[in-house]
């Protein structure tokens, strides 16, 4: 069965204290890994996608890298509008069901 | 305006009632998704289709059923609600991906707050 692990379930940071959020899985051929960031009382909204191991993707103050067990969501010097729970998905390769699972989440806080 | 509405945003109802949650979208894509999010538990697929005469289910679709009115128009209903089903509902959307059937980027609603009571 796919699973998703994200960890740390919660992180509080300082503004400019530079971390990562780690997305595990186990999936049955990998065919896509996805982060979402989720603000309270919102919808996800996407980040990025990562097909394959080794691929880095950026978007201003985040970086998502992908391995072949994990993918880790960089944050450089966090600002307090980074605060948000951040969602990471993997979609399996199971023919035509769109199998995506996602992970609980890292719930980031970011302290002015 | 949003580009991924649905209604209502908030509904409480009692054990056994007929509910039905709307979500409208223009940004002119055929697939659409309906999704429940639980403390502790992530989102999980409930149906989803790929166009007008595409319905498919997803892991969790026991107790539920959907319609697709249009390709705007997907709406999801509960046809005898129990207090089990209280989460967030999440309709999303996402055009075709690079590949085939590829998962491309969904795009997400504001969410339903459904309570059974």
């Amino acid at each position: 069965e796919d699973q998703v692990t994200q960890s740390p379930e919660a992180l509080r940071l300082q503004e400019g204290e530079s971390s990562s959020l780690n997305c595990s899985y186990t999936v049955s051929g990998l065919r896509g890994l996805f982060w979402y960031r989720q603000d309270p009382g919102k919808g996800p909204e996407f980040l990025f996608t990562l097909y394959s191991a080794g691929e880095e993707k950026e978007k201003e103050r985040l970086k998502a890298t992908l391995t072949k067990k994990e993918s880790f969501l960089h944050i450089t010097a966090p600002k307090p509008e980074d605060s948000a729970t951040y969602l990471c998905a993997v979609q399996a390769r199971s023919g035509g069901y769109q199998k995506v699972t996602f992970g609980i989440g890292t719930k980031l806080q970011v302290i002015p | 305006d949003a580009d991924v509405t649905q209604t209502p945003r908030n509904r409480i109802t009692k054990t056994g009632k007929r509910i039905m949650l709307e979500c409208s979208q223009t940004k002119g894509h055929d697939r659409m998704y309906w999704y429940r999010q639980d403390p502790g538990l992530g989102l999980r697929l409930i149906y989803y289709s790929f166009d007008v005469k595409d319905i498919n289910k997803g892991e969790i679709s026991d107790g539920y059923s959907v319609s697709r009115q249009a390709q705007a128009k997907f709406s999801l209903s509960l046809e005898s609600a129990i207090p089990n089903q209280t989460a967030l509902y999440f309709c999303a959307t996402s055009d075709l991906g690079t590949s085939g059937d590829a998962y491309n980027e969904q795009f997400f609603g504001p969410g339903t707050r459904l309570t059974v009571l």
